[in-house]
């Protein structure tokens, strides 16, 4: 079965840039993977951030940001804010199946 | 504005059947889209599950497929996940999701004796 992997932590200033990465042991991730990404706080349900690469929806503040970036699919975060404190995943369409990433926490330090 | 909750019993026995239900407000499941079943155990990752569409087609995760069943009653604009066999590894928050977009609050879901 396909494995997804992410960076397991970052660390980011506040105000700064930070691009997590999301490989798939298959292969290039492309398009046709659906590239969706989420945030998660402690406690809460996941929050959809991204979704078929780079759409954001409607909630999804501007400085969130998807992308392909060498392979991989990326969330790009520029003028962090501290509640950008959270872990974020992300999800692939691979041979019929979805696949979520392993994660990644995020601190704002 | 669409919402989903999910319900069913906090506590299962091992190798008996979890179930549980997602009632959807603000959204006809007839409309469209594709409803799905996540889970994450405590202190762990998301796992896909299994996503279902209004026609009552299903796609699961391979690695559960043998063990899971996932429905729609449109009528009562709801679906249901049972999961057989469970064992203490089947302990996790379970979320229902409509297409990955609007997210359920979760439901914790314990497999013991």
């Amino acid at each position: 079965q396909t494995v997804v992997t992410q960076e397991p932590s970052l660390t980011v200033s506040p105000g700064g840039t930070v691009t997590l990465t999301c490989a798939s042991s298959t292969g290039v991730v492309t398009r046709d993977s659906y590239p969706n990404w989420f945030q998660q706080k402690p406690g809460q349900a996941p929050r959809a951030l991204i979704y078929s690469t780079n759409y954001r929806h409607s909630w999804t503040p501007v400085r969130f940001s998807g992308s392909l970036l060498g392979g991989r699919a990326a969330l790009t975060l520029s003028g962090v804010q501290p509640e950008d404190e959270a872990e974020y995943s992300c999800l692939l369409l691979s041979n019929g199946s979805y696949v979520f990433g392993t994660g990644t926490k995020v601190t704002v330090l | 504005q669409v919402q989903l909750q999910e319900s069913g019993p906090g506590l299962v026995r091992p190798s008996e059947t979890l179930s549980l239900t997602c009632a959807v407000s603000g959204f006809s499941i007839n409309s469209g889209y594709y409803w799905g079943w996540i889970r994450q155990p405590p202190g762990k990752g998301l796992e896909w599950i299994g996503s279902i569409y209004h026609s009552g087609k299903s796609y699961c995760n391979p690695s559960l497929k043998s063990r899971v069943t996932i429905s729609v009653d449109t009528s009562k604009n709801q679906f249901s996940l049972k999961l057989t066999s469970v064992t203490a590894a089947d302990t996790a928050v379970y979320y229902c999701a409509r297409s990955f977009d609007y997210w359920g609050q979760g439901t914790l879901v314990t497999v013991s004796s």
